[in-house]
């Protein structure tokens, strides 16, 4: 097993310009999730889905639109990257939301908004 | 709400000693479950130990055990015999599996571990 793959690993964008961070698992997981990790803040959630065609916000949700049309696929699209956006993503799986599942980390994408 | 705190932004060990991380968490659920991941310089997050809120005994993993102490809603990481390999950042993190927060993974803001010959 792959495990939770993450593509790129690294990105530099302009303002105002789009992209989206993909992100895969080959474990069956229902559970996904983003987190963006700044510097002395942790990680925070950003978006997460329960299941194919599911979806919730986190707690730093704006700027960022998440889908989820297969079980194996994440992908988080920032529409107009901002300087603010400059931070290290991670994608992360759970076989649930069960609070006893651990979540499996990608090993992240750095992002740079110049 | 659900909250996290880490008090110790940076912590010494003399290798081969023990280390306590400390982790206080704050939530009104009665099901909780408490994580620490380890982030090294590489940057990748590996899960080290979970602790559910309805276990009787702490949670061990070769040398890392949790202090859980319920009523102090404390859940800290204990280090046996450190290595210099144990340098790394130290993440407590917090999930709960009822209401509108289900499933989400609550983070502190870390501890940065520093291990010396």
């Amino acid at each position: 097993n792959a495990g939770v793959t993450q593509t790129p690993k690294f990105q530099v964008l302009k303002t105002g310009q789009s992209m989206t961070l993909q992100c895969a698992q080959d474990m069956n997981h229902e559970y996904m999730s983003w987190y963006r990790q700044d510097p002395g803040m942790g990680l925070r959630l950003i978006h997460y889905s329960v299941g194919a065609g599911i979806t919730d916000q986190g707690e730093v949700p704006n700027g960022y639109n998440v889908s989820r049309s297969t079980t194996e696929d994440f992908p988080l699209r920032l529409l107009s990257a901002a300087p603010s956006q400059t931070s290290v993503y991670f994608c992360a799986s759970s076989y649930s939301s069960r609070n006893e599942n651990e979540q499996f980390f990608g090993p992240g994408t750095r992002l740079t908004v110049l | 709400a659900q909250k996290i705190t880490q008090t110790q932004p940076g912590m010494f060990v003399q290798e081969k000693e023990a280390v306590t991380l400390d982790c206080t968490y704050d939530t009104s659920d009665p099901s909780y479950g408490l994580f620490w991941y380890k982030q090294p310089s590489s940057g990748e997050m590996i899960f080290l130990i979970y602790q559910g809120s309805y276990d009787q005994q702490n949670a061990t993993e070769g040398r890392y055990s949790l202090n859980f102490q319920k009523a102090r809603k404390s859940a800290n990481l204990v280090i046996s015999a450190s290595q210099l390999g144990d340098s790394a950042m130290y993440f407590c993190a917090m999930r709960t599996d009822r209401g509108s927060t289900l499933g989400r993974l609550y983070f502190g803001r870390g501890t940065q571990l520093t291990v010396w010959p």
